[in-house]
């Protein structure tokens, strides 16, 4: 699991109701990432991270927000939830001793239904 | 922008049989990857594909890219149950930098039949 805890993996909230999902991981990896996976869509990425305090867009980060205060842990906010934010979440990071060996190893998911 | 196309979207087969997953992307890249992912499940990392020309084989499973023609193939040989999951391909839309912001196709869902 490369080290990668996500929290919680399961959870079912009410629309407008603003959602936090937490990715931490053990082993230091400066680059984090959050991504979504819907049907007939793969993953798509959400907002990353290169670093503590350093964040940026990816594909799909109308309505979330990150934050990233430590090295460890890789915060999701869904401001007020909404039905097409209903997805599993994968947060991944970045292995590699050089940029062209990196790989994204990635968490177990969560689960987000709202409702 | 890039945008990674995988056909087939679901494939049926006999145990035994070969089959090919193909994987097309629209903009040039330096690195391409496979996954494997189970029902309700995370993803696996099967093979990570740099250079133009390269092959990786692991037991039934063999991955190609042509940078050249922006494809990559998985390539499954005489198929067993256990192989039943989605596969992704995924490419790399940094330019050589640090990090994997991935661009993932939409999967195949693989089901083999005994």
């Amino acid at each position: 699991d490369a080290g990668i805890t996500q929290s919680p993996r399961h959870k079912v909230t009410e629309t407008g109701t603003p959602v936090t999902l937490r990715c931490h991981q053990t082993e230091n990896h400066r680059y984090m990432y959050w991504y979504r996976q819907d049907p007939g869509h793969g993953l798509r990425l959400i907002h990353y991270s290169y670093g503590v305090k350093d964040t940026d867009k990816g594909e799909v980060s109308d309505g979330y927000s990150v934050s990233r205060s430590k090295t460890e842990d890789f915060l999701l906010t869904l401001e007020s939830a909404t039905s097409s934010q209903t997805s599993v979440y994968f947060c991944a990071i970045s292995v590699g001793s050089t940029a062209m060996n990196t790989e994204a190893f990635f968490g177990q998911g969560t689960r987000l239904t709202v409702v | 922008e890039l945008k990674v196309e995988q056909n087939p979207l679901f494939l049926s087969m006999q145990e035994g049989k070969n089959y090919t997953i193909y994987c097309n992307y629209s903009t040039t890249s330096d690195r391409l990857y496979w996954y494997r992912q189970d029902p309700g499940k995370s993803l696996e990392s099967l093979f990570v594909l740099l250079s133009n020309g390269a092959v990786k084989q692991e037991g039934r499973l063999m991955a190609s890219l042509d940078t050249k023609a922006r494809l990559s193939t998985l390539h499954i040989t005489a198929a067993v149950h256990d192989l039943s999951a989605t596969y992704f391909c995924a490419v790399d839309s940094g330019r050589g930098e640090y990090g994997n912001k991935l661009v993932f196709g939409a999967g195949t869902i693989l089901r083999v039949k005994s």
